[in-house]
């Protein structure tokens, strides 16, 4: 089985600062990866994705994650916080091929991180 | 094209009584989902439909959840006898169905049970 772990359920920045949120996951093989964003009242939008290949990954908005398999993490990066970054953030981990038990295609999310951009 | 709907947006519902949530995926998109989101919590699976398989039923918390879809469109997700703590976002989602596609979700329905 696999999980998601975010460290730091709300993190503050100042604007143009660097965003950082932490993702840690567990899997028993190679994971397929994701961040998506929620916006207040709104759905969840996904950020960006890795599943093979090139281990840094970029998405929308300037967003970018790092793949490393030897520290079993996925976190989100952008160098420049901008007031419309305010958001929640969920990194969510998928099953890769080799896991063939039921359930395989469902994404196990993290419990989320608030971040707030401070003028 | 159109995004993932559903439907209602929000409901409220005494305890005890029975709702039912409509979720209508993208058009084409053979693999449907259901999550809840707990307040203050991350997003749950509760179920997975592809094309006419057998869904995976794995994540449903007890018997009083069920869902059903018909082929490759709408969805409904019933909550019998509905509890206090059935009280969530229950988010749907839908993708092309092959295992590294993305899944795009709908606003979810805002549940509360009084």
């Amino acid at each position: 089985a696999q999980s998601v772990t975010q460290l730091g359920s709300h993190v503050s920045v100042s604007e143009g600062a660097l965003v950082l949120l932490r993702c840690n996951y567990s899997s028993s093989v190679p994971p397929y990866l994701f961040w998506y964003v929620q916006y207040p009242n709104q759905g969840l939008q996904l950020l960006l994705k890795y599943t093979t290949g090139a281990t840094l990954v970029k998405g929308i908005n300037g967003f970018e994650a790092e793949f490393k398999k030897s520290e079993t993490s996925f976190h989100l990066t952008k160098p420049s916080a901008h007031m419309s970054d305010a958001a929640e953030y969920f990194c969510a981990v998928r099953a890769g091929w080799g896991d063939s038990g039921a359930g395989s295609y469902q994404l196990t999310f993290g419990k989320g991180t608030k971040l707030s951009v401070i003028p | 094209g159109a995004g993932v709907s559903q439907s209602p947006s929000n409901k409220v519902t005494e305890k005890g009584k029975d709702v039912e949530l409509r979720c209508d995926p993208i058009s084409g998109h053979t693999a449907l989902y259901w999550y809840r989101q707990r307040l203050g919590q991350g997003l749950e699976f509760l179920i997975y439909f592809q094309g006419n398989s057998a869904p995976d039923k794995s994540g449903l918390p007890s018997d009083r959840f069920s869902a059903e879809r018909t082929g490759e469109s709408v969805s409904t997700l019933t909550i019998q006898r509905t509890q206090q703590e059935d009280s969530a976002v229950y988010l749907c989602a839908s993708s092309r169905g092959g295992v590294t596609d993305t899944q795009y979700f709908g606003p979810g329905t805002r549940l509360t049970v009084l």
